[in-house]
């Protein structure tokens, strides 16, 4: 069946460092990739997305590509910051419900 | 607006006893979605609704586990005899539909704690 595999953590990163979490995917066809947030306290929110090969997701300085050809949708930022502390979620959507990772939690110190 | 909203937020019960979860979706949403998140594991998919049609129950892990959702709205997750396995996070989502470019909202989750 569809798998999501993201790399295992914590990452502790010093503020404005730069970040990358890998993710890749399996699947019989081409999924939607996402990336989701859960900050301390709340809930799980979207980052970004792409519903394509070559689609480039971005937001709040974050973007991820997506890469046919090496099934992987890694997340970047080039300088991280505290307020970026989270547990991020690489996520597949091929059907109907998201597959997702176990999560990769960051800890980024000042 | 309104997000999606889960009930009780946290929830303590003895080992057999049945629970009853609920999930209010954002209005107009025709798509539910209902995860559980295990300690230390990612979300897994357990059931969605989409407006009238038969849900899709193949994530569920038991028979011990239902759901039932009134036309769009309101959801109820039901865990009956509850055992100690299924301790976690319960979260519900929304869509405005069930295609992958609909974004979920999620929300904050009902923490399970079988004793």
């Amino acid at each position: 069946g569809d798998s999501v595999t993201q790399m295992e953590g914590p990452v502790t990163l010093s503020e404005e460092a730069f970040l990358t979490i890998n993710c890749t995917y399996t699947a019989t066809g081409y999924p939607s990739l996402f990336w989701y947030v859960q900050y301390p306290g709340e809930g799980l929110q979207l980052l970004l997305k792409a519903t394509k090969a070559d689609d480039k997701g971005s937001n709040k300085g974050f973007e991820a590509t997506y890469r046919k050809e090496t099934t992987s949708f890694h997340l970047e930022k080039g300088s991280v910051q505290v307020s970026d502390s989270a547990v991020y979620f690489c996520a597949g959507q091929a059907g109907t419900a998201l597959i997702f990772g176990k999560g990769t939690t960051l800890s980024v110190s000042s | 607006g309104a997000g999606v909203s889960q009930s009780p937020s946290n929830k303590v019960t003895e080992k057999g006893k049945d629970v009853e979860l609920r999930c209010d979706p954002i209005s107009g949403h025709t798509a539910l979605y209902w995860y559980r998140q295990r300690l230390g594991q990612g979300l897994e998919f357990l059931i969605y609704f989409q407006g009238n049609s038969a849900p899709d129950k193949s994530g569920l892990p038991s028979d011990r586990f239902s759901a039932e959702r009134t036309g769009e709205s309101v959801s109820t997750l039901t865990i009956q005899r509850t055992q100690q396995e299924d301790s976690a996070v319960y979260l519900c989502a929304s869509s405005r539909g069930l295609a992958a470019t609909y974004e979920q909202y999620f929300g904050p989750g009902t923490r399970l704690t079988v004793t």
